[in-house]
C-alpha cells in the first residue's frame, strides 16, 4: 500500500496568515492526489484534485502544488471559516489511502 | 444539487451483520463510480472501496475485502454496504461518496454512525 505521511498534525495560525500543509507519498503517485476539508461534525468536502485543480466553488485562497512524492496545500489569507481538519488522499494506486490529517486552528 | 443520504446505521452486537444504504439524487447515478469511506471516532479517514457504474468492477481495501460487500441498484439510485462479522474496530461513521472524473470523491454524504458493542 502507498503510505501518505501528512504534516504537521496540528497547526495554529492567525487570521490573514498563509499556511501550508504537506503530504509525502511513499512512492510516486503521479499527481493522483486530492485534498479534503472536514469541519467539526461535518463530512469531508473536496478542495483540490489532481494535485492542483480547484474543485467547483472552492475559494481561490486554497491552492495545491507538488509532484512525484511531495505535495502541499496552501491556504492564503486565513479566514475563521477555515478552522477544520485537512486530509490528503492518493488515488493513483489501490488501495487508495488517506493522510492522517492536519487540524487547523486560529490563534 | 448532488445529494447523498446514508441510512441503516445504529448499534449492533459483535459478530452480527448490518447493511447500510446511500440514496443518491441530483445527478445521473448510473453515470458515476461510487465509494465508501469510514472514520473511527476522533480518527482519520479510511477508504473502504468503490464500485463502477454497472457493478462489473468493485475494489476494496484488502483488510476489509472478506467482511464488506459493496453493491448498487441503479434503478433505485441507491448504493449499499453490506458488513458482516462486525467487531469493535468497525465502530465508525460511514460515508458514501461520489467519485469524480478520476477516483477522488467530489461529493460526500452526511455519514451514518455504526456502533459495534454488546
Amino acid at each position: 500500500d502507498i503510505q501518505m505521511t501528512q504534516s504537521p498534525a496540528s497547526l495554529s495560525a492567525s487570521l490573514g496568515e498563509t499556511v501550508t500543509i504537506e503530504c509525502r507519498a511513499s512512492e510516486d503517485i503521479y499527481n493522483g492526489l486530492a485534498w479534503y476539508q472536514q469541519k467539526p461534525g461535518k463530512s469531508p468536502q473536496l478542495l483540490i484534485y489532481n494535485a492542483n485543480s480547484l474543485h467547483t466553488g472552492v475559494p481561490s485562497r486554497f491552492s495545491g502544488s507538488g509532484s512525484g512524492t511531495q505535495y502541499s496545500l496552501k491556504i492564503n489569507s486565513l479566514q475563521s471559516e477555515d478552522v477544520a481538519s485537512y486530509f490528503c488522499q492518493q488515488y493513483y494506486d489501490y488501495p487508495f489511502t488517506f493522510g492522517s490529517g492536519t487540524k487547523l486552528e486560529i490563534k | 444539487e448532488v445529494k447523498l443520504v446514508e441510512s441503516g446505521g445504529g448499534l449492533v452486537q459483535p459478530g452480527r451483520s448490518l447493511k447500510l444504504s446511500c440514496a443518491a439524487s441530483g445527478f445521473s447515478f448510473n453515470d458515476y463510480w461510487m465509494g465508501w469511506v469510514r472514520q473511527a471516532p476522533g480518527k482519520g479517514l479510511e477508504w473502504i472501496g468503490e464500485i463502477n457504474q454497472d457493478s462489473s468492477t468493485i475494489n476494496y481495501t484488502p483488510s476489509l475485502k472478506d467482511k464488506f460487500t459493496i453493491s448498487r441498484d441503479n434503478a433505485q439510485n441507491t448504493l449499499y454496504l453490506q458488513m458482516s462479522k462486525l467487531g469493535s474496530e468497525d465502530t465508525a461513521i460511514y460515508y458514501c461518496a461520489r467519485e469524480g472524473v478520476l477516483q477522488y470523491f467530489d461529493y460526500w454524504g452526511q455519514g451514518v454512525m455504526v456502533t459495534v458493542s454488546s
